[in-house]
């Protein structure tokens, strides 16, 4: 079945350094791509997306590029602030579309100033 | 726009006790779903609806039943507490698939946190 991978936690870096958070997927067909954002004590929001391979979704300085042919969705930032410090989560959702997300485990970053 | 609200956000319960976590959205979203939210095991998906009156199973739906007879609401039912319960539970809704355009992100609500002694 589908299934998604994540590099495990927590990363912890200084502010301003460059952040990249791993993560591959297995799926059939040609599923969507999610990053989601997790704040201390809040529920998910949605950080950036990507529908078709070699799209690249991105939001907040954060980017992700859908690679087929690696099977992959990295998560980079060029330089991280305190306030990014959060659990960040890469997901799919399958062809199908039937509203399901499949999510990794998640990746706890921690920045300090 | 509420967006997806869920009550309540805290609940304690006894092993063996029955509830029902509430879910609803405001966004005429067709697709809702429920998902557990367990340390180091990400969020996994319990039972879904795709639309009023029809729903399905996830990959961990034992101890946990649902129905759907608005579109508006979700409600996730224990029928009897077991401390593996205790987790953080998430409601997210979607959009309709007859959008022309592809667009299934999903909205997730604030969660309940559930203590099962």
């Amino acid at each position: 079945g589908d299934s998604v991978t994540q590099m495990e936690g927590p990363v912890t870096l200084s502010e301003e350094a460059f952040l990249t958070i791993n993560c591959t997927y297995t799926a059939t067909g040609y599923p969507s791509l999610f990053w989601y954002v997790q704040y201390p004590g809040e529920g998910l929001q949605l950080l950036l997306k990507a529908t078709k391979a070699n799209d690249k979704g991105s939001n907040k300085g954060f980017e992700a590029t859908y690679r087929k042919e690696t099977t992959s969705f990295h998560l980079e930032k060029g330089s991280v602030q305190v306030s990014d410090s959060a659990v960040y989560f890469c997901a799919l959702s399958g062809s199908s579309n039937t509203g399901k997300l499949i999510f990794g485990q998640g990746t706890t970053l921690q920045v300090k100033p | 726009n509420a967006g997806v609200t869920q009550t309540p956000k805290f609940q304690v319960l006894k092993t063996g006790q029955s509830m029902t976590l509430q879910c609803a959205q405001d966004m005429n979203h067709e697709y809702m779903s429920w998902y557990r939210q367990d340390p180091g095991m990400g969020l996994r998906l319990i039972h879904y609806s795709v639309g009023a009156g029809i729903t399905d199973q996830g990959e961990v739906p034992n101890g946990y039943n649902v129905s759907r007879s608005t579109t508006e609401d979700f409600p996730l039912r224990l029928l009897s507490a077991a401390p593996s319960q205790t987790s953080v539970y998430f409601c997210a809704s979607s959009y309709s698939r007859r959008l022309a355009v592809r667009t299934d992100t999903q909205y997730f609500g604030p969660g309940t946190r559930l203590t099962v002694l």
